[in-house]
């Protein structure tokens, strides 16, 4: 059980497109998910929280208006990169919490490599 | 400010066994998180502190003193499959993880 599916897995996108990037809770309903950002060797950044039909909040330094979220239903999440540029290349990881459970693990999902050109 | 330290890199042999430390200054707590991660993908879960203790399962073991602010992550008869990162996490009085930068863990023949 607690699994959290991402798609697409990879991405390769051109500079000043949009992509979006799916979060899927399978098999548990998620209140909360959170998206974050790896650069390589390095620990992960939480970009922001999303919570089902709400706003999402935001980490400081993250702009809302270039990485839209939408947490339509308490199964999905949907991170939209837009005008891409090279420098938003990244791994982008989400995770979930299981709505039912009473601490706070979160479940991730198997992340997207995005590499803008 | 919160902060999670943990060591850069650690290197061990097959079979052997390594504690990994993490020591945690945050504001509240309520529980530490152990992740493995390997190169190219997402975290997985391994344990979860909340009390003082130690938590085994199979090979891994967590240690958790909430007054020193300090947990460890032990791994026996290690395998080269364990070659990863290990992150450690503590959850917040604002229910946030706070991430520590993970340590690389080398497993040599």
């Amino acid at each position: 059980g607690a699994v959290v599916s991402q798609h697409p897995s990879r991405v390769i996108c051109k500079s000043g497109t949009s992509v979006k990037i799916e979060c899927r809770s399978l098999d548990f309903q998620a209140t909360t998910m959170f998206w974050y950002r790896q650069f390589p060797k390095k620990s992960l950044m939480l970009m922001a929280t999303s919570n089902e039909g709400s706003k999402a909040t935001y980490e400081q330094g993250v702009e809302k208006d270039k990485f839209l979220i939408n947490h339509a239903s308490l199964t999905l999440s949907t991170l939209t990169v837009t005008s891409a540029h090279p420098e938003d290349s990244s791994f982008y990881i989400c995770s979930a919490r299981d709505s039912r459970r009473d601490h706070s693990e979160q479940y991730f999902g198997p992340g997207t490599r995005l590499t803008v050109t | 400010g919160q902060n999670i330290d943990q060591p850069t890199e650690m290197t061990a042999t097959e079979g052997a066994i390594v504690q990994i430390n993490c020591t945690y200054q945050t504001s509240g707590f309520n529980g530490l998180f152990w992740y493995q991660q390997h190169a190219g993908e997402a975290p997985t879960f391994l344990s979860y502190n909340v009390l003082d203790g130690l938590e085994e399962k199979g090979r891994f073991s967590s240690f958790l003193s909430r007054s020193k602010g300090y947990s460890y992550l032990l791994l026996k008869e290690l395998q080269m499959k364990d070659s990863a990162s290990y992150l450690c996490a503590v959850l917040d009085s604002n229910y946030q993880l706070i991430w520590g930068a993970g340590t690389k863990l080398i497993i040599k023949p």
